[in-house]
């Protein structure tokens, strides 16, 4: 099993840029999450999906972030405009619900925006 | 207050020594407590997994909660090197979203 998926790893882009992070989830699991993880913060929860439908966004930051499911294997997570204070490590995760309580960790994109 | 707090860090200890690593938090709903262990520049992975009060074992980790205080910690024994890790808290009212909630983190580092 190859585990969870993102692409990039890395990202540096400029101000105002769009930015398109993939995600593709363990084969099988119906639970994504997207999280963003900065020192001040900590580790943050932004959008998780259940079954390719969005549950809960309230931790989207504001409208210039948007994520998709279009289907079971792949999720993006779209910033536009980005902005620095957007830079941090994006990490995707997916779970089987009704499993254990258990998310799998992606190996995250680490996005610059200067 | 923030939900779940934990010890900030860093913390470094010698080889061998027991590590104590805790977490408070004030949602009395949480049910489901976890560690995870995140290496530099890599996900967090779960480690421990735990349900309501109690211990749990696995080699050379336990994990402790006590719910009635709000109180949850992970023991270290015999610590090696490649323990060196961050380690974040987590926990859980058997929901996902906000109230799937993960801990700052402490940054421990086992020096040989």
């Amino acid at each position: 099993d190859a585990g969870v998926i993102q692409s990039p790893r890395h990202e540096v882009t400029e101000m105002g840029q769009e930015v398109t992070l993939r995600c593709k989830p363990i084969s099988g699991h119906n639970s994504l999450f997207w999280y963003r993880q900065t020192m001040m913060r900590g580790l943050e929860l932004l959008i998780y999906f259940n079954n390719n439908v969005p549950i809960d966004d309230s931790g989207m930051p504001e409208d210039r972030f948007s994520a998709k499911m279009p289907n079971a294997s792949f999720s993006t997570l779209k910033i536009q405009p980005s902005e620095p204070r957007d830079s941090a490590v994006y990490f995707c995760a997916s779970h089987l619900w009704g499993g254990k309580n258990e998310q799998f960790f992606g190996p995250g994109t680490r996005l610059t925006v200067l | 207050q923030k939900e779940v707090e934990q010890d900030p860090g860093p913390l470094s200890v010698p080889e061998g020594a027991i590590v104590s690593l805790n977490c408070t938090y004030s949602n009395s709903a949480f049910q489901y407590f976890m560690w995870y262990r995140q290496y530099s520049r890599k996900g967090p992975e779960l480690l421990m997994y735990t349900y309501s009060s109690g211990n749990k074992e696995d080699g050379r980790f336990t994990a402790q909660v006590d719910k009635s205080s709000k109180y949850i910690s992970l023991f270290i024994r015999d610590s090696q090197p490649s323990d060196s890790a961050t380690y974040l808290c987590a926990m859980s009212d058997g929901n996902y979203g906000q109230n799937f909630v993960f801990g700052p983190g402490t940054r421990l580092s086992v020096l040989p």
